[in-house]
Formats: structure tokens, C-alpha cells, sequence
């Protein structure tokens, strides 16, 4: 089956600055990449996904990239707020083998600082 | 359309009692998945309904959990004989059926075995 690693585990970075998290998957099948935002006691929301097809997609200060190749994908988070401070998941799917099933990495802790 | 509703949102309980837990997906939402949580990991895919038939279970679901969805509509997920391994959260998450569709999540059922 699928295996999704996230790397790092936790983060923390100023104000301002940049955040990247990098994730990488071992089934060349799946092709849906979503990125989830989950804040305490809330269940996951998803905040940008990008499908095989496509290298890079950009949603205001949230971007993330996917190398096929390599099996790699990465959202990069600019101009960071307190508010962005959460736990963030990558996940990767195969649309057409199962019926839209994710397998999560096991995420990464964001930490904001003002 | 509220989103996902799930309920409780906690539950106490003590070991080796049977536990139900409700999920009403977005309505117009024929796939629903439900998925296990612990602490410090991403979400695990348990059991995936589409309309009222349940086309996949993961290994983890063992004999004590069971899940229906009667009539396409609400479903939910029942563990037997409790054991304190089955503390997590519970998540459903629903989307629309064919291609890149986003799933929507509710915000879980957190289980506790005593």
C-alpha cells in the first residue's frame, strides 16, 4: 500500500518568514495530493491540493509543488501569521484505484511566533 | 448545508462497552469515509461507503467495529467489547463522487476507554 513520510515534525518560525514542509509518497499510482490544516479539537481542512498533471500551484501565500519523478511534494507557507500556527498534514491518492482514499503523513506541528 | 456533522464529539466510556457514533455527511455528498486518528499521527483510513454500499475496509477494522450507512444517507460506526487501544479520535469525512473532489471533514469523535 501506500507510504506518505512528512517531514519536519514540528516548526517554528518568526513572523514574516517562510515555512516549508516537505512529504514523500511510494505509490507511483497516486495522482491527488491534498494539504490539511488541522487546529485543535477541529478535524482536518483542506487548504490546497494539486493534481498529478500539474508541477505547481499557488493560492495567495500557500504554494505547493509536486515532482512526480521523485515521488516529492511540498507547500510552502510566505509571510507567515500567528494565525497559520497549526498542525498541517500532506496526503496522497490514487483517484482511480481508491475511490478517493488518503494516506496521511503524520504532520507537522507549525508554531508561529509574533 | 452545515458541513459534516458528527456526534457525540466525546465519549467516555468504560472498557468492553459498546460505543455508536453518528456521522451526517453534506447532503448532496454520496461518498463518506471514516478514519481513526491517535495522538501525534495523520489520519487512518477505516471504511469507505458509496451511496449505502460499503466498497472498502482497512485491516484495522477488526470484528468488533462494524459500520452501515442505511438508505445512502447518515452512517455509523459501532465498536464492541471496548479496549483501551480503541482511545482515538474518529473522523468522517464525506465528498461528491468522480475526479479530483475534495473531502470535507467533520470534526471527529474523540473516544475515550477507561
Amino acid at each position: 500500500g501506500e507510504n506518505v513520510e512528512q517531514h519536519p515534525s514540528t516548526l517554528s518560525v518568526q513572523e514574516g518568514d517562510s515555512a516549508v514542509i516537505k512529504c514523500t509518497y511510494s505509490d507511483s499510482a497516486s495522482n491527488y495530493f491534498p494539504w490539511y490544516k488541522q487546529e485543535l479539537g477541529k478535524g482536518p481542512q483542506l487548504i490546497i491540493d494539486i493534481r498529478s498533471n500539474v508541477g505547481e500551484k499557488k493560492d495567495q501565500r500557500i504554494a505547493v509543488t509536486l515532482n512526480k519523478t521523485a515521488k516529492h511534494f511540498s507547500l510552502h507557507i510566505t509571510e507567515t501569521q500567528p494565525e497559520d500556527s497549526a498542525v498541517y498534514f500532506c496526503a496522497a491518492t490514487s483517484i482511480n484505484t481508491n475511490a478517493g482514499k488518503s494516506t496521511f503523513g503524520d504532520g507537522t506541528t507549525l508554531t508561529v511566533k509574533p | 448545508d452545515t458541513g459534516v456533522s458528527q456526534n457525540p464529539r466525546h465519549k467516555i466510556t468504560k472498557r468492553g462497552q459498546n460505543v455508536t457514533f453518528r456521522c451526517d455527511p453534506i447532503s448532496e455528498h454520496n461518498r463518506l469515509y471514516w478514519y481513526r486518528q491517535t495522538l501525534g499521527q495523520g489520519p487512518e483510513f477505516l471504511t469507505y461507503f458509496q451511496n449505502e454500499a460499503q466498497l472498502e475496509k482497512s485491516r484495522l477494522l477488526s470484528d468488533r467495529f462494524s459500520a452501515e450507512r442505511p438508505k445512502g444517507s447518515f452512517s455509523t460506526l459501532e465498536i464492541q467489547r471496548t479496549e483501551q487501544g480503541d482511545s482515538a479520535m474518529y473522523l468522517c469525512a464525506s465528498s461528491s463522487q468522480g475526479g479530483y473532489t475534495e473531502a470535507f471533514f467533520g470534526q471527529g469523535t474523540r473516544l475515550t476507554v477507561v
